[in-house]
């Protein structure tokens, strides 16, 4: 079957550290991967994706590279701000356009 | 601005009241679903619809109910039979019925059952 195992939360970082939040999935075939993130009270956006193995997403210092090898899609950032702090959330999707979601993790970022 | 709206953003509900919750969308997407959110909990499938006039069941379809008569609406009811209804409702599209496309979310209805 198909679904995503991520790092449990929550975490904290003082600014301009470095982030690494772990996502491990399951799947067949050949899965497109996500991360979103949300921030309180609102929906969930599209951070960075990949589609085959090896692509690295990136967008606003973030990335992620997908890892077919170990089943992975671990998001890093280099010197974190404030302005991260939300819950991120890894996913999948696959044939018949369906979507799995991990649980979330919330990260902090004190100044 | 293309994009997806969901109304209301607050609603609060008497138990034994059926709620109706409105998803639009104007990005042509074909596919739309509906996602229940509880705090510290990920995103739980509800209903989901590839095409106009079908929809299907997800995870948790108890004491919800959907339709899909036009291309870009796609409310969701949810009916005294929902045993915890309050949480946060999320509905989104996808441009694709099958492969990679991304999902696109809306900002969210928050239902609290008093």
């Amino acid at each position: 079957g198909n679904s995503v195992t991520q790092m449990e939360g929550p975490v904290t970082l003082s600014e301009e550290a470095f982030l690494t939040i772990n996502c491990t999935y399951t799947a067949t075939g050949y899965p497109s991967l996500f991360w979103y993130v949300q921030y309180p009270g609102e929906g969930l956006q599209l951070l960075l994706k990949a589609t085959k193995a090896d692509d690295k997403g990136s967008n606003k210092g973030f990335e992620a590279t997908y890892r077919k090898e170990t089943t992975s899609f671990h998001l890093e950032k280099g010197s974190v701000q404030v302005s991260d702090s939300a819950v991120y959330f890894c996913a999948l999707s696959n044939t018949g356009n369906q979507f799995y979601f991990g649980t979330g993790t919330s990260l902090t970022v004190i100044p | 601005d293309g994009g997806i709206t969901q109304s209301p953003k607050y609603l609060f509900r008497k138990e034994g009241q059926n709620v109706t919750l409105s998803c639009e969308q104007n990005l042509n997407h074909d596919a739309m679903y509906w996602y229940r959110q509880d705090p510290g909990q990920g995103l739980r499938l509800i209903y989901y619809s590839q095409i106009v006039n079908d929809f299907q069941k997800g995870d948790i379809a108890e004491g919800y109910s959907v339709s899909r008569e036009k291309k870009e609406s796609f409310p969701l009811t949810v009916t005294s039979a929902q045993k915890n209804p309050t949480a946060f409702y999320l509905c989104a599209s996808s441009p694709r019925t099958s492969g990679s496309g991304e999902l696109f979310f809306g900002e969210g209805s928050r239902l609290t059952v008093l």
